[in-house]
């Protein structure tokens, strides 16, 4: 079964800097998707960034950016020039891309809690 | 486009109580799931439907039920409530060949 793990519970940067969330995963697999997702306090689950395993090629979307290395199954979320709105908690996710069954959802790490100081 | 649509947003149960979390989607997607949200935990996944028809566990089922009559609509009772059901409920859904899953709004669910 895979797993799903941050280490990090709550991590704080100030306004404009970078920060790095962490997350490791176990798996057999070698076709899957990563996936960083972002809660603010309203609630709504967000897609930040997608990565597909069999790119080596590292996922970036505009200030979010990660470094997939699939040999150590590490998958980190840089967030370059933080901003308030950044505030929330994060969820690293794995999804298999075996189709069928249990295989298809989404399984995730307990969170990192983000908060962005001015 | 609505996307996912969970009802209602808020909702306070006492003990021993049953309601339906509702969930639709507009989008044809095939896969849909119900996961539990408690702090420190993650989200935990409580069932899910690969299509019309068929449903099966996932990690927590325990006290729930769910039912896939039709594509759109996905259902959570919950049977008999207990205070260790009060969560954050979250139905999310995707296409069976694509990678993206698309999140509900939540649920928070109280039971006293």
């Amino acid at each position: 079964a895979q797993t799903v793990t941050q280490s990090q519970p709550e991590m704080s940067v100030q306004e404009a800097e970078t920060v790095t969330l962490s997350c490791t995963y176990d798996t057999s697999e070698n076709n899957y998707y990563l996936f960083w997702y972002k809660q603010p306090p309203s609630r709504q689950m967000i897609l930040v960034i997608r990565q597909e395993a069999y790119k080596q090629q590292n996922a970036t979307e505009n200030r979010f950016s990660v470094n997939f290395q699939k040999a150590a199954k590490s998958f980190s979320l840089k967030i370059s020039d933080s901003q308030l709105g950044d505030t929330a908690m994060y969820f690293c996710a794995f999804l298999s891309r075996r189709y069928g069954g249990s295989q298809g959802n989404l399984i995730f790490g307990k969170g990192t809690k983000l908060s962005v100081k001015p | 486009n609505a996307g996912v649509t969970q009802t209602p947003k808020f909702q306070v149960l006492k003990t021993g109580q049953s309601m339906t979390l509702q969930c639709a989607q507009d989008m044809n997607h095939e896969y849909m799931s119900w996961y539990r949200q408690d702090p420190g935990m993650g989200l935990r996944l409580i069932h899910y439907s690969v299509g019309a028809g068929i449903t099966d566990q996932g990690e927590v089922p325990n006290g729930y039920n769910v039912s896939r009559s039709t594509t759109e609509d996905f259902p959570l009772r919950l049977l008999s409530a207990a205070p260790s059901q009060t969560s954050v409920y979250f139905c999310a859904s995707k296409k069976r060949r694509r990678g993206g899953y698309t999140f509900g709004s939540g649920t928070r669910l109280t039971v006293v």
